[in-house]
């Protein structure tokens, strides 16, 4: 396994509520990216944190929202859940340094919303 | 839009089998070119991260090239084992998206024993 953790695994919620996802990142990596798979698509980028601010935002509405934490840890917020908003959300950590990172992945949460 | 196609889509080989898959791309402000394999229930696990027009990688029976001028790239399954059944994603970065990886729907892989 990678070292990267989420939590929780499987979640469901009720259309508008308001959900918190985490990840804990691999040792020694400061940047971490979320993405969303959601059926029968490859996984979209959300966000990326670099040292606790947003380093970048694929197209996502505001209501999507993050957060790192100092010890590289991260959370991603979701208010007003929507239907569309069911899929698989993936946390992935890397290094920074010289050349491409190579992108650790967590096993993903599932989020149903009802 | 930035755009990554896998194809197949899925295939289903006999143990033993070799077997490729082409993994797509626009050729402009290129980056890299990663492989990720993604079993059931696991985390994807990155297979190789390719950066040079032409590079080639090998790891065991897997191996995958690169051709960033037209803008696609292989991954060869040399003796297929059931093992290998997975899904395969490639994922594109280029100076235009920043840090983003852009991932392709992936090619499902079933081996049969």
């Amino acid at each position: 396994e990678t070292g990267v953790t989420q939590s929780p695994t499987h979640l469901i919620k009720t259309r508008g509520q308001q959900v918190t996802l985490r990840c804990s990142s691999q040792s020694g990596h400061n940047t971490v990216s979320w993405y969303q798979q959601a059926l029968g698509q490859g996984p979209q980028f959300i966000f990326q944190y670099y040292r606790e601010e947003e380093n970048g935002r694929g197209n996502f509405p505001p209501r999507f929202s993050g957060l790192q934490f100092p010890n590289y840890s991260s959370e991603l917020n979701v208010n007003a859940l929507e239907l569309d908003d069911s899929a698989l959300y993936l946390c992935a950590s890397s290094p920074t340094g010289t050349g491409p990172p190579e992108a650790f992945f967590g096993q993903g949460t599932r989020l149903t919303v009802v | 839009i930035l755009n990554v196609e896998q194809s197949p889509q899925s295939l289903h080989v006999q143990e033993g089998d070799s077997t490729n898959f082409t993994c797509s791309f626009p050729s402009s402000n290129f980056y890299a070119l990663h492989w990720y394999r993604w079993e059931t229930a696991k985390s994807p696990e990155a297979l190789f991260v390719m950066t040079l027009n032409g590079d080639e990688k090998k790891k065991g029976r897997i191996s995958a090239t690169l051709n960033t001028k037209e803008g696609y790239s292989y991954l060869y399954i040399k003796g297929s084992q059931p093992e290998d059944s997975a899904t395969y994603l490639c994922a594109f970065e280029n100076w235009q998206a920043g840090t983003a990886l852009i991932f392709g729907k992936g090619t499902t892989l079933s081996v049969s024993s």
